[in-house]
């Protein structure tokens, strides 16, 4: 049980080229997500796919595109990367816990290694 | 929009003393209140979680926190810090998923945990 899983680990990439990240997870979650993590700014949510065949829009969605591939696969591509996305990015999944009375709570996530992406 | 509020950017103790890290939300309504960790070039671990019940919640590693309604905050606690604790602490809030903005995580921006042996 590998959890949550991405690739590369580290990339450098000149401005303007572009670039897909992968991430999967082998919980059967029905839920995913992409953060960066800037220095200063804790974790942005970039994108999140609530289900498979779904995504939404998180806090910093510009200059990325998403695709939930399948339940296990989610990726984050960056058409024309830009110095500014220069980051760390987590992959997550996470799904429903059911609380009491036949509530549904939330959501306690689990992150992937990281991805360091450098921007020339 | 809720947001998270981490006061302390930068915390310096010796090996056993005792640690408490600040936390802060802004949300009416209920809220699920997490505290993740981050180990030297690792990824995110949870540390604990509250969703409802006992407001003082224990987390692995000798971690606790206490949700305080009408303060609005979840402060993490530790009666004696350890060297393997040197870390950055992330405070997190989500909506339950009943509500209309579920399943997003805001995060705090971090407190970095610096333990002197």
């Amino acid at each position: 049980n590998a959890g949550v899983t991405q690739t590369p680990k580290f990339q450098v990439l000149k401005t303007g080229q572009s670039m897909t990240l992968q991430c999967a997870q082998d919980m059967n979650h029905n839920s995913m997500y992409w953060y960066r993590q800037d220095p200063g700014m804790g974790l942005r949510l970039i994108y999140y796919s609530a289900s498979e065949g779904t995504t939404d829009k998180g806090e910093v969605p510009n200059g990325y595109n998403v695709s939930r591939l399948n339940k296990r696969e989610f990726s984050l591509r960056l058409e024309s990367a830009a110095p500014s996305q220069t980051s760390v990015y987590f992959c997550a999944s996470s799904e429903v816990l059911a609380g009491g009375s036949g509530a549904v709570w939330g959501n306690e996530q689990f992150f992937g290694p990281g991805t360091r992406l450098t921007v020339l | 929009a809720q947001s998270v509020s981490q006061h302390n950017h930068h915390v310096i103790l010796s090996e056993a003393a005792s640690l408490e890290l600040g936390c802060n939300y802004s949300y009416g309504g209920t809220v699920n209140l997490f505290w993740y960790v981050q180990y030297p070039g690792q990824h995110l671990q949870l540390l604990l979680k509250y969703f409802s019940g006992d407001p003082l919640v224990k987390g692995i590693k000798g971690f606790e926190a206490e949700f305080i309604k009408s303060k609005f905050s979840f402060n993490l606690r530790k009666p004696s810090v350890q060297w393997s604790d040197t870390a950055e602490y992330f405070c997190a809030v989500s909506l339950p998923f009943s509500s209309g903005s579920a399943r997003q995580l805001t995060f705090g921006s971090g407190t970095q945990l610096t333990v002197l042996p």
